[in-house]
């Protein structure tokens, strides 16, 4: 089955420094990869959307200096959170995305989430 | 705009009860609906999924059917265990063209099961 590698697990760093966290797809193309971030007992917040190639789409909100994403290959996507504050401290999630079509012509998208990162600021 | 809406936890049963946590969508055209499960301190895993109207997904005991009168896909598990005890998130996303669509999520409900 499709597998999707995030690294670190988890990361503390000091305030004022940056934070490079990675998503892999194994064993398959990504065409899209999606950021999300969840604080505690709370659902996931879409950050952004990548694909491969081009400039991330940022949701409302999302500062774009701050969570810089790069797409460079079908198989890996970086979120970056530059210059890191305790408010940035939650759990970030990737999830990569493969377009699958289906005999009566919908398409499906096939989902696979990493494991996240938990970022710790002090 | 799509949304999803789930029954709000927590949620706490024994071992062996019956579960059913209810999932309402709203959504233009024919959506694909999951349910994902995330256990503590991890990402998320596709619990299950259904393509169409009438699908029923299945997994692990867990079902869901797609539900296009009544804009539904509850999960429902006929005996639950202590290992079930996680968070569940119901999900849509588009199905016309297109890997860009984004997954919309509920805010999920919380599962504890007590042996």
């Amino acid at each position: 089955g499709a597998v999707v590698s995030q690294h670190p697990s988890w990361v503390i760093c000091k305030s004022g420094t940056s934070v490079k966290i990675e998503c892999r797809s194994l064993d398959f193309q990504a065409t899209t990869m999606f950021w999300y971030r969840q604080f505690p007992k709370q659902s996931l917040m879409l950050m952004a959307t990548s694909n491969e190639g081009s400039k991330a789409t940022y949701e409302q909100g999302v500062e774009k200096d701050k969570f810089l994403i790069n797409h460079a290959s079908l198989t890996l996507s970086t979120l970056t959170v530059t210059s890191a504050h305790p408010e940035d401290s939650s759990f970030y999630i990737c999830s990569a995305s493969r377009h699958q079509f289906l005999p009566w012509g919908h398409a499906r998208n096939g989902y696979t989430f990493g494991s996240g990162t938990r970022l710790t600021v002090v | 705009g799509d949304s999803v809406t789930q029954m709000e936890g927590p949620v706490t049963l024994s071992e062996e009860a019956f579960l059913t946590i209810n999932c309402t969508y709203t959504a233009t055209g024919y959506p694909s609906l999951f349910w994902y499960v995330q256990y503590p301190g991890e990402g998320l895993q596709l619990l299950l999924k259904a393509t169409k109207a009438d699908d029923k997904g299945s997994n692990k005991g867990f079902e869901a059917t797609y539900r296009k009168e009544t804009t539904s896909f509850h999960l429902e598990k006929g005996s639950v265990q202590v290992s079930d005890s996680a968070v569940y998130f119901c999900a849509l996303s588009p199905n016309s063209g297109g890997s860009n669509y984004k997954l919309t999520f509920g805010k999920g409900t919380l599962l504890t099961v007590n042996p």
